[in-house]
């Protein structure tokens, strides 16, 4: 079956602008995470989404960051006034429930570049 | 959760067995050891995990000492498609934990 799928692959943008990162879970999975893994580091937690809430929003870094899930499937990462600090690969991962008896699967991550 | 400390890479020849220690000093008696690896350019994928007892799956081994203070991921013949950066986690049990906490995690090597 399809696993988590995350677009664009790739997103170059400049400082400042708007961008917005999309991840398309597996189907029927209801937890989702959002993570992002700045070169030569492991991956970092952002936020926790349990159906269409957001369970878990501690790791974002700033109110620049912001992630919505309105029909408890697609998750968008929204990112505002992007710095440079934000290059990184952002990673999307879902699994069937909540808890470390669920296995997370990951999506293949979206690059992105601000120049 | 616990922290973990892992060697930063290894090589290891193609056919043998590769193994990957981890240290986890401080783990707490509902804690869990997680592995996972990410291949380059993918995101993470989940190898094994284990409580107190050895595991083994499909894809590797996992033996925990007995004062569970540190543990070792047993991949048996080595390929090249195993060449990957494997991450030691260590995670409560349970509905409440849901993070994945990553360290910088092991660069294994496969050598032809």
């Amino acid at each position: 079956g399809a696993g988590v799928s995350q677009t664009p692959s790739n997103k170059v943008t400049e400082k400042g602008k708007y961008v917005e990162l999309r991840c398309d879970p597996i189907s029927g999975h209801t937890a989702l995470y959002w993570y992002r893994q700045s070169l030569g580091q492991g991956p970092e937690f952002l936020i926790y989404f349990q159906g269409t809430g957001a369970a878990d929003d501690s790791g974002l870094p700033n109110d620049r960051f912001f992630a919505v899930r309105p029909e408890g499937s697609v998750s968008t990462l929204k990112i505002q006034r992007t710095e440079r600090g934000d290059s990184a690969v952002y990673l999307c991962a879902s699994s069937s429930g909540p808890g470390s008896y669920n296995e997370q699967f990951f999506g293949p991550g979206t690059r992105l570049t601000v120049l | 959760d616990a922290k973990t400390t892992q060697p930063p890479s290894m090589d290891c020849a193609e056919g043998r067995a590769a193994n990957l220690p981890c240290n986890h000093s401080t783990i707490s008696g509902n804690e869990y050891v997680y592995w996972y690896r990410q291949i380059h350019s993918q995101g993470p994928q989940y190898i094994i995990h284990g409580l107190k007892n050895n595991e083994t799956n499909e894809m590797a081994s996992l033996i925990i000492t007995e004062d569970r203070k540190s543990s070792t991921l047993i991949l048996p013949h080595a390929t090249l498609r195993d060449t990957a950066v494997y991450y030691c986690i260590v995670r409560n049990s349970g509905a409440g934990s849901y993070q994945l906490t990553f360290g910088k995690g092991t660069k294994l090597s496969v050598i032809p």
